[in-house]
C-alpha cells in the first residue's frame, strides 16, 4: 500500500565501496526525484526523471548514478562511497514534472559510510 | 530556543496554543513556496502551498502567509496537537524550476 518506497531503510557501509538504493512508487507518476538530507536536516534535490529521462542533475559527483528502468522505479547507484556520502536519501515522485506539483515522499534511506 | 545538537531552530508550545513558524526566503524571484512536515524517521509531506500573486493561503487548520517585501513566510498551525510534533520546512522556487531551494526547518514541539 505505500505509495513511495524505498530499500534498504538503513545502509552501513565501508568508505570506497558501491552501493545501491531502490525506490518504486505504485500512484502511476511520471516524475521521480532523489533527495540528500545531511545531519543537519538540510534538504537538497540531486536528480529528476520524466518518463525515465534526466530532467534534473544538480552538480551531483558523477560516483551518482541514478537509473530509471521504468516510470515507477529510480534507483540510485553510488560509486567509491566517501565519508561525507553519510546522510538520509529520500526518493519522492510527482505526478507531473516540475515543483508546483505535489511531490510524495518515500521515507527514506539512512546511509552510513564508514 | 536553539537545538545545538542539529543546529535548528525550535518551537516549542503547548497543546491547544497557535504555532506560527517563519522562514525567509533568499531569491526575490521566487514565485512560489511550499511547506513540508517531516515527522521523525519519515519523508517530507506536502501541507500548503502559495504563489506569489497571493498573501494569505488556508488550510485545514493551517495558514501561509507571504510577505514579498521582506521576503518572508509563514505557517500557521491553529490549536496546534501532539501530532503536529515534526521538524517544518519551507521551499521556494523560481519561474516554473523544477529546483526547489529549502530552508533550514523549524523544529515544532507540542507540549501535551
Amino acid at each position: 500500500d505505500t505509495a513511495v518506497s524505498q530499500t534498504p531503510k538503513y545502509l552501513v557501509t565501508q568508505m570506497g565501496n558501491d552501493k545501491s538504493i531502490k525506490c518504486e512508487q505504485n500512484l502511476g507518476h511520471d516524475t521521480m526525484y532523489w533527495y540528500k538530507q545531511d545531519s543537519k536536516k538540510f534538504l537538497k534535490i540531486m536528480f529528476s526523471y520524466n518518463n525515465k529521462e534526466l530532467i534534473i542533475n544538480e552538480t551531483v559527483p558523477n560516483r551518482f548514478s541514478p537509473k530509471s528502468p521504468d516510470k515507477a522505479h529510480l534507483n540510485l547507484h553510488i560509486n567509491s562511497l566517501e565519508l561525507g556520502d553519510s546522510a538520509v536519501y529520500f526518493c519522492a515522485s510527482s505526478l507531473l514534472a516540475g515543483i508546483t506539483d505535489t511531490q510524495y515522499f518515500g521515507p527514506g534511506t539512512r546511509l552510513t559510510v564508514l | 530556543g536553539e537545538s545545538v545538537g542539529l543546529h535548528l531552530p525550535t518551537l516549542s508550545v503547548q497543546e491547544g496554543d497557535n504555532s506560527i513558524i517563519n522562514c525567509a526566503y533568499s531569491n526575490s524571484a521566487s514565485d512560489y513556496f511550499i511547506w513540508y512536515k517531516q515527522e521523525s524517521g519519515k519523508g517530507p509531506q506536502f501541507i500548503i502551498d502559495i504563489r506569489s500573486n497571493m498573501d494569505k493561503r488556508q488550510g485545514q487548520r493551517v495558514t501561509v502567509l507571504l510577505n514579498k517585501t521582506v521576503k518572508h513566510l509563514s505557517l500557521q498551525i491553529a490549536a496546534t496537537q501532539p501530532g503536529d510534533s515534526a521538524v517544518y520546512f519551507c521551499a521556494e522556487t523560481e519561474g516554473g524550476s523544477y529546483i526547489p531551494t529549502f530552508g533550514r526547518g523549524t523544529s515544532l514541539i507540542v507540549h501535551p
